[in-house]
């Protein structure tokens, strides 16, 4: 069935450096492709998405690319922070009722 | 705006025992959606429906989980009887339309089953 890749499931960066984390997908319809962080205790919450038809979109020190004739997506964090510490999913919509997917999820890890 | 409330917020049961879980989406949402999510796993999506209707439940396990949308506003998840893996955070979300716009979620209900 469609599905969504995601890797690496754990990642450690230094406070101030940057994170990236990478997904693939298998429908080529896809056209939805948001970004989810998770805290302890708490459901998903959306911090950034992008359609197929832009390759890039940033948002402070968050930004995502797309590439979809490869089919895979990036989340880019830069001047990580304590904060940034949590899970993040990435998905895509697939099936012509436009169901989101999730990836298995990255634990990352902002050390001091 | 207020968010997606989800109730209860922990819950344990025995085995063949039943269990119901109670979502209000956002005002107005037309879209909601319930997700499984097993411990160290992204959400599994279980059902979507469109207003008060069902859109996609493939993924509901149907002998034992059922659910329903009033007058497509609030939504109830039950299962029975429950099993020792359904043990897994149960997700509500919904949304103004399905797929084009990123989802909200409530804090899900945690449910153990021993």
């Amino acid at each position: 069935g469609e599905n969504v890749e995601q890797h690496p499931s754990t990642l450690s960066v230094q406070e101030g450096d940057s994170a990236v984390i990478k997904c693939t997908y298998s429908d080529s319809a896809s056209n939805y492709f948001p970004w989810y962080k998770q805290e302890l205790g708490k459901g998903p919450q959306l911090i950034i998405d992008i359609r197929s038809n832009v390759g890039e979109k940033k948002d402070q020190r968050i930004a995502v690319t797309l590439n979809k004739t490869a089919k895979h997506f990036s989340l880019h964090i830069t001047e990580t922070q304590p904060e940034d510490s949590a899970v993040y999913f990435c998905a895509a919509s697939i099936g012509r009722d436009d169901k989101i997917i999730f990836g298995k999820g990255t634990r990352l890890h902002i050390l001091p | 705006e207020a968010g997606v409330a989800q109730s209860p917020r922990y819950k344990i049961i025995e085995k063949r025992q039943s269990v119901a879980f109670w979502c209000n989406p956002i005002s107005g949402h037309a879209t909601l959606y319930w997700y499984q999510q097993i411990l160290g796993q992204g959400p599994k999506l279980l059902i979507q429906f469109q207003n008060n209707g069902v859109v996609d439940d493939s993924q509901l396990p149907k002998d034992r989980f059922s659910a329903e949308r009033l007058k497509g506003v609030d939504s109830t998840l039950k299962i029975q009887p429950a099993k020792l893996e359904d043990s897994a955070v149960y997700l509500c979300a919904s949304s103004p339309a399905p797929g084009r716009y990123g989802y909200t979620f409530g804090s899900g209900t945690r449910l153990t089953v021993v």
